[in-house]
């Protein structure tokens, strides 16, 4: 299977601590993305890097890209308890045609 | 803001009926996408289209048909819906440019199959 994986599946931390989740895949990719869902919702797209970037920040968010190990994370600075939702990696594929979605996260961030 | 609203957000049917969900999106996208989420599987493909009225399976097509008949609307057809396919379906459209773009996501929509 060509799907992302994250890690760890659950996560707890306290607010104002960073989180840190991964994300391992397996064949070559174009690009790589990160989506949050709060509890029974729809995804909400964070963030997109490309096979030829290593790194990308948005706020409070920086995603790390290395190809090399086929491998991403998604880091959280300075958590808050609005944080808490589930985490997803998203893949799209060289020579595919569709974006390849991980099992997820599931952050839980405590006041 | 993108906007892409689903028929119901949660939904029981009984086993061998016919279920329809839709998704409308407002922002002129070509893509669309049907979802199922189950837990600790992710988002699985079911179908996809880049076209009115074009479609193609996903992964897990199987039990389901999808109609495109306007380009903001698409609809997933559960044929006779079965207990095993209770989950959340999830529809999501994004712009032309191939699928390696930005997803916009409708709030889903809970299956119960008794």
């Amino acid at each position: 299977s060509q799907q992302g994986e994250e890690d760890p599946q659950a996560l707890s931390i306290q607010e104002g601590e960073n989180a840190t989740m991964n994300c391992s895949y397996k064949t070559s990719i174009n690009n790589l993305q990160w989506y949050r869902q709060n509890s029974g919702r729809g995804l909400v797209h964070l963030i997109l890097i490309r096979s030829n970037e290593r790194e990308k920040h948005s706020g409070r968010l920086r995603v790390t890209l290395d190809t090399s190990k086929k491998s991403s994370s998604l880091l959280i600075t300075a958590s808050r308890a609005a944080d808490t939702a589930s985490y997803f990696c998203a893949t799209d594929h060289t020579g595919g045609f569709k974006t390849i979605f991980g099992a997820g996260t599931r952050l839980f961030v405590k006041a | 803001d993108v906007k892409v609203t689903q028929s119901s957000r949660y939904l029981v049917k009984r086993t061998g009926e016919k279920v329809f969900l839709e998704c409308v999106q407002d922002m002129d996208h070509e893509n669309m996408f049907w979802y199922r989420q189950d837990p600790g599987l992710g988002l699985r493909l079911i179908y996809f289209s880049y076209d009115v009225k074009m479609k193609e399976k996903g992964d897990i097509p199987e039990g389901y048909s999808v109609s495109r008949e306007k380009k903001e609307r698409f609809s997933l057809i559960l044929e006779s819906a079965s207990t095993n396919q209770t989950s959340m379906y999830l529809c999501a459209s994004s712009s032309q440019g191939g699928p390696y773009n930005e997803q916009f996501f409708g709030p889903g929509t809970r299956l119960t199959v008794l």
